[in-house]
């Protein structure tokens, strides 16, 4: 069975960093395509940003909104997968998806980030 | 950006009814090499992360039941339940996997009336 379980979300001030984690289980972790998507409270669906497997060229990609400020990275050996986000700003509160793919087939249940002072 | 428009924005049928959602892409999410259609669309119920539905458009994830479809090309899409159930009571997304960012739709939310 496909798990995938974030962590590291938090009460955090404007201007501060936060590190997420995800773990994936039950599926080829190394050839996975690994993607965070977050949800403001009340709202819809925003793409934050994908790594692909290092046999794809492990390419990383980012939604405008956080380029230059959310950095996103692997552990294949561990089989988890990272956001870094620094120079955080209210609008950054939401829940925290990470999935899995070129279409999302897998989602975690999600970790909630609050920027707030 | 593709902008990932859907309508309605909200949704009421009676059970047993059929339930239409569209989705209109900004630009064309066809890939002309392999003809296939960048599109997918998942269903969120209150409190869950969203559940993948469709992908290509019109093929359905595994488990999905076949009361879902979806259907389009290029730049118009549809999903429809052909019978609705008080199981398919959620918020159902667009989403383009086309070109980066990989955009949603705003999202309909789908009542029972």
């Amino acid at each position: 069975e496909v798990q995938l379980v974030e962590s590291g979300g938090g009460l955090v001030k404007p201007g501060g960093s936060l590190r997420l984690s995800c773990a994936g289980s039950g599926f080829t972790f190394s050839n996975a395509w690994m993607n965070w998507v977050r949800q403001a409270p009340g709202k819809g669906l925003e793409w934050v940003g994908r790594i692909k497997s290092k046999a794809d060229g492990g390419t990383i990609e980012y939604a405008a909104p956080v380029k230059g400020r959310f950095t996103i990275s692997r552990d294949d050996s561990k089989n988890m997968v990272y956001l870094q986000m620094n120079s955080l700003k209210t609008e950054d509160t939401a829940v925290y998806y990470c999935n899995t793919g070129q279409f999302f087939d897998y989602w975690g249940q999600g970790t909630l980030v609050t920027v707030s002072s | 950006d593709i902008v990932m428009t859907q309508s309605p924005d909200s949704l009421a049928v009676s059970l047993g009814e059929r339930a239409t959602i569209n989705c209109k892409s900004s630009q064309s999410v066809l890939y002309n090499s392999n003809n296939k259609n960048y599109l997918a669309w998942y269903q969120q119920k209150p409190g869950q992360p969203p559940k993948l539905l469709i992908y290509w458009a019109s093929t359905r994830e595994s488990g999905v039941p076949d009361r879902f479809s979806g259907s389009g090309s290029g730049t118009d899409f549809t999903l429809t339940i052909s019978s609705l159930q008080t199981e398919d009571v959620a918020v159902y997304y667009c989403q383009q996997y086309y070109s980066n960012p990989y955009t949603f739709g705003q999202g309909t939310r789908l009542e029972i009336k």
